[in-house]
């Protein structure tokens, strides 16, 4: 079945360059998405990718998809504290997504 | 914001007792998305509703099931709560076709006792 797995949990220093990495199984979805989820919120879309592209940059943020490994990554650029959340990683199309289970943040002064 | 509204925010309900949650979907939105979120875990696909008519749904069994209103708002309804019911339950909105983001409410946290 489709799947989507996301590494648990990343530290960064203030400043740097955080980079959360995802695969997935299902080569089929249109789209693949990034979302970040605060404590006690709901989910806040961060960025999205087509399937036939392989890089797309919206400010501190990069997105790589590289199909042939299916292999997705978030690079956050000059994280900050406020940048301390969890981050999902789904694919999907016009119909349901699919999540990973979300790699938490924590970014230390 | 997104502009998704779900209510109530908070909900405790007792095991057995029947469950009903609300989602008012973005201007213009003519989707709505049902998801289960267990802590610690990532969001579960329960349903989709578009246009009145359920679209697709996930691995859940009978015993949820929705509606979707002519404005778009929906509803989510879980009977015969059991214990692991309990947990974050978002709605997303979205349109139809090809270049869709989905937005997503602040979820109704659900505990079953």
């Amino acid at each position: 079945g489709e799947d989507v797995e996301q590494s648990l949990f990343l530290s960064v220093r203030e400043g740097d360059s955080s980079v959360i990495n995802c695969t997935y199984t299902d080569s089929s979805s249109t789209y693949l998405y990034w979302y970040k989820q605060e404590p006690g919120a709901g989910l806040q879309l961060l960025t999205y990718i087509f399937s036939n592209m392989d890089m797309k940059q919206d400010q501190r943020l990069t997105v790589l998809l590289n199909k042939k490994d299916k292999h997705l990554s978030l690079r956050i650029a000059d994280t900050q504290t406020g940048d301390s959340a969890i981050y999902f990683c789904a694919g999907g199309g016009t119909d349901k997504l699919i999540f990973g289970t979300g790699t938490r943040l924590q970014v230390f002064p | 914001e997104t502009g998704v509204t779900q209510s109530p925010t908070h909900l405790i309900k007792t095991r057995g007792q029947q469950v009903t949650l609300r989602c008012s979907s973005q201007s213009g939105h003519n989707t709505v998305s049902w998801y289960q979120q267990a802590l610690g875990q990532g969001p579960q696909f329960i349903f989709q509703y578009y246009r009145e008519e359920e679209n697709g749904r996930g691995n859940f069994p009978p015993r949820f099931s929705g509606l979707q209103f002519p404005n778009y708002s929906s509803e989510l309804n879980v009977n015969a709560l059991e214990l692991d019911d309990s947990a974050l339950y978002l709605c997303a909105s979205s349109s139809q076709g090809p270049n869709t983001e989905a937005f997503f409410g602040q979820g109704t946290r659900l505990t079953v006792v």
